[in-house]
């Protein structure tokens, strides 16, 4: 197994430009979700998937979209970069509820200039 | 409003002592999973120890132990014997389960330097 896999493990981009970062895991977990994380504050919420076709927002939704049309992938899109989008960016995957703990990828640095 | 606090921004232990990094959560469900992640400065994210709410012992995981006290909303981490190795941020986070969403939210961390 793979597990959770991110790609791509940095990124620079001009303000205004758009991109997806890509999560995918391959233990067909059916729990997804995108975190950043920024200096002092830990890791926040973006958006969440309990299995394919359902996505909600978490506690930092705007400025970013997901989709979930297959179980194994998650992508995460900026649609118009900002300076305050730069961080780094996790993806993480559960089997489902309960205990069972996520899996983290590597994470995405991202600069926006 | 916080769900999760983590009051200590830093800490510091004497290799081969104890530490308590502190937890405290605000729920008002009664089922819920607390969760405590390491991250070492190289980055990843590793699950030390997990605290369901109706588990009626505390949780442990080799050095690692979890003193949940319930009724105080507190789930505290306790690392013995510290290691050289156990200096990186600490997270602890909660997992909210309801019909309309199942969250995980994580505190803002605690850095653990572990001293020679």
């Amino acid at each position: 197994n793979a597990g959770v896999t991110q790609t791509p493990k940095f990124q620079v981009l001009k303000t205004g430009q758009s991109m997806t970062l890509q999560c995918a895991q391959d233990m067909n977990h059916e729990y997804m979700s995108w975190y950043r994380q920024d200096p002092g504050m830990g890791l926040r919420l973006i958006h969440y998937s309990v299995g394919a076709g359902i996505t909600d927002q978490g506690e930092v939704p705007n400025g970013y979209n997901v989709s979930r049309s297959t179980t194994e992938d998650f992508p995460l899109r900026l649609l118009s970069a900002a300076p305050s989008q730069t961080s780094v960016y996790f993806c993480a995957s559960s089997y489902g509820l309960g205990e069972e703990t996520q899996y983290f990828g590597p994470g995405t640095r991202l600069l926006v200039l | 409003a916080q769900k999760i606090t983590q009051t200590q921004p830093g800490m510091f232990v004497q290799e081969k002592e104890a530490v308590t990094l502190d937890c405290t959560y605000d729920t008002s469900d009664q089922s819920y999973g607390l969760f405590w992640y390491k991250q070492p400065s190289s980055g990843e994210m590793i699950f030390l120890i997990y605290q369901g709410s109706y588990d009626e012992q505390n949780a442990t995981e080799g050095r690692y132990s979890l003193n949940f006290q319930k009724a105080r909303k507190s789930a505290n981490l306790v690392i013995s014997a510290s290691q050289l190795g156990d200096s990186a941020m600490y997270f602890c986070a909660m997992r909210e389960m309801k019909t309309s969403y199942d969250k995980v939210i994580f505190g803002p961390g605690t850095s653990l330097s572990v001293i020679p």
